[in-house]
């Protein structure tokens, strides 16, 4: 089984350019995530889909980022304008309910976002 | 809101030995606990969970505590291993996923 796959991997931007992510969540998969994980801190939600819908983006900035699922596969991650605070890793996962009480993500390897 | 600690940035062990790796939480309506190994250049891959109305859960060499009247989980790893070199992540399952920032476990053989 194919995992997540996300790309590019690594990305250096300058701020206040626009930068997009792509993420590919394991087939069938109904739901998908994009974490912000800042160096030396765990990765913090941005935004949960489930198929083509939101279920949260209460912590999306959103005067500065969107995402998207169209078709309720694939997924795009942008920054437009970026910030230098905005340097991360960008994570994407993906999940289908299993078992009860079990919402196992998994996670792609990551896009290295740096801007200077 | 640090919803969910991991005090320690680091641990070294033993092969061999037990490794113990400690997450505590403020959130008393978490449902889910889970752990999360992360090496180099990849995203992190789950390990185990607990169920809150569950107070031990083992999978092989892994096991995890639950004490909820600490809000306090751990995770037990015996024997360690060099492959177990890794940072670990305490997840809590609440209206969203909740990280702590990481233990780097390094296992020395």
């Amino acid at each position: 089984e194919a995992g997540v796959a996300q790309s590019p991997r690594y990305k250096i931007i300058e701020k206040r350019q626009s930068v997009a992510f792509w993420c590919n969540p394991i087939s069938g998969h109904a739901t998908l995530y994009w974490y912000q994980q800042i160096l030396g801190q765990g990765p913090k939600l941005l935004i949960q889909f489930q198929n083509n819908g939101v279920v949260d983006d209460s912590q999306l900035p959103k005067d500065r980022f969107s995402a998207e699922r169209l078709k309720g596969v694939d997924s795009t991650l942008k920054i437009q304008p970026a910030k230098l605070e905005d340097s991360a890793v960008y994570l994407c996962a993906s999940s289908s309910h299993g078992a009860v009480g079990v919402d196992t993500q998994y996670f792609g390897p990551g896009t290295r976002l740096t801007v200077l | 809101d640090q919803q969910v600690k991991q005090n320690s940035p680091s641990l070294s062990v033993q092969e061999g030995r037990i490794s113990i790796l400690n997450c505590d939480y403020t959130n008393s309506m978490f449902d889910y606990f889970l752990w999360y190994k992360k090496y180099p250049a990849e995203g992190p891959t789950f390990l185990i969970s607990i169920s809150s109305i569950k107070d031990k859960n083992e999978d092989g060499r892994f096991t995890v505590f639950l004490n909820k009247s600490a809000k306090h989980l751990s995770l037990h790893i015996v024997p360690s291993q060099p492959g177990d070199s890794a940072v670990y992540f305490c997840a809590a399952r609440g209206n969203d996923m909740r990280f702590g920032a990481g233990t780097r476990l390094t296992v020395k053989p």
